[in-house]
């Protein structure tokens, strides 16, 4: 079975603060692909990132970066110095090369960034 | 503008009655997803495109369901008989190449209320 577990219901922060998003995947596959999405108040699903498990390199992407552990089964994203723009729900997703094109998100974390 | 679309954006509908949505993927794209995403959880797959072919379905698609890509560029998805339950958000992604795992770009969506 695959399923991806995302703790954090919602953060809440406020501006510059740095915040880290958590993801915890579950899956028998030794091939799989993990995903992170931004949804924000409008509603369209914008996509960050995208990591296969054979590459266990962090990333870093301006303010966003990615840890990628495979002994945890984490893949987690920081945000430093946030701003408000931030504000949105972050999915993570996972999918596995035995489960064809279904792809499993996570429930998602509300990010409120304060001004 | 060249991402994906989606028609309508709104449907309210009352019990029993059919609706179909639209999708047009990016026009290079050969993939095309639905999704389904209810309030506070993440995207739910339902059924996967790869041209005109249906090639996964998931178990969520119930017998009311159907979807249809005839010419392997826009996609129709139909609901007979609308339950309440039915009420969601259907999101449309699409994708291209024939790697097996390439990010997803996403409509907007079409919020359907069943009353």
């Amino acid at each position: 079975a695959q399923k991806v577990t995302q703790a954090q219901t919602e953060i809440s922060v406020v501006e510059k603060e740095d915040v880290t998003l958590d993801c915890v995947y579950e899956t028998r596959d030794t091939t799989y692909y993990l995903f992170w999405y931004k949804q924000p108040p409008s509603g369209e699903l914008v996509f960050l990132i995208r990591r296969n498990s054979f590459d266990e390199q962090n990333e870093i992407s301006g303010r966003y970066s990615w840890n990628f552990q495979k002994s945890t089964s984490s893949f987690n994203f920081t945000i430093t110095a946030s701003q408000v723009v931030d504000s949105a729900v972050y999915f993570c997703a996972l999918k596995s090369d035995n489960y064809g094109q279904n792809f499993v998100f996570g429930p998602g974390t509300r990010l409120s960034v304060l001004p | 503008d060249t991402g994906v679309s989606q028609d309508p954006r709104h449907k309210i509908t009352k019990r029993g009655q059919n609706v179909t949505f639209r999708c047009d993927p990016i026009s290079e794209h050969n993939r095309l997803y639905w999704y389904r995403q209810t309030l506070g959880q993440g995207p739910e797959f339902l059924t996967y495109f790869q041209n005109e072919a249906q090639l996964e379905k998931s178990r969520l698609l119930s017998d009311r369901f159907s979807a249809e890509r005839p010419k392997g560029s826009f996609s129709t998805l139909e609901i007979q008989r609308t339950e309440q339950g039915d009420s969601a958000m259907y999101l449309c992604a699409s994708s291209s190449g024939t790697g097996l795992s390439n990010e997803q770009f996403f409509g907007p969506g079409t919020r359907l209320t069943v009353l």
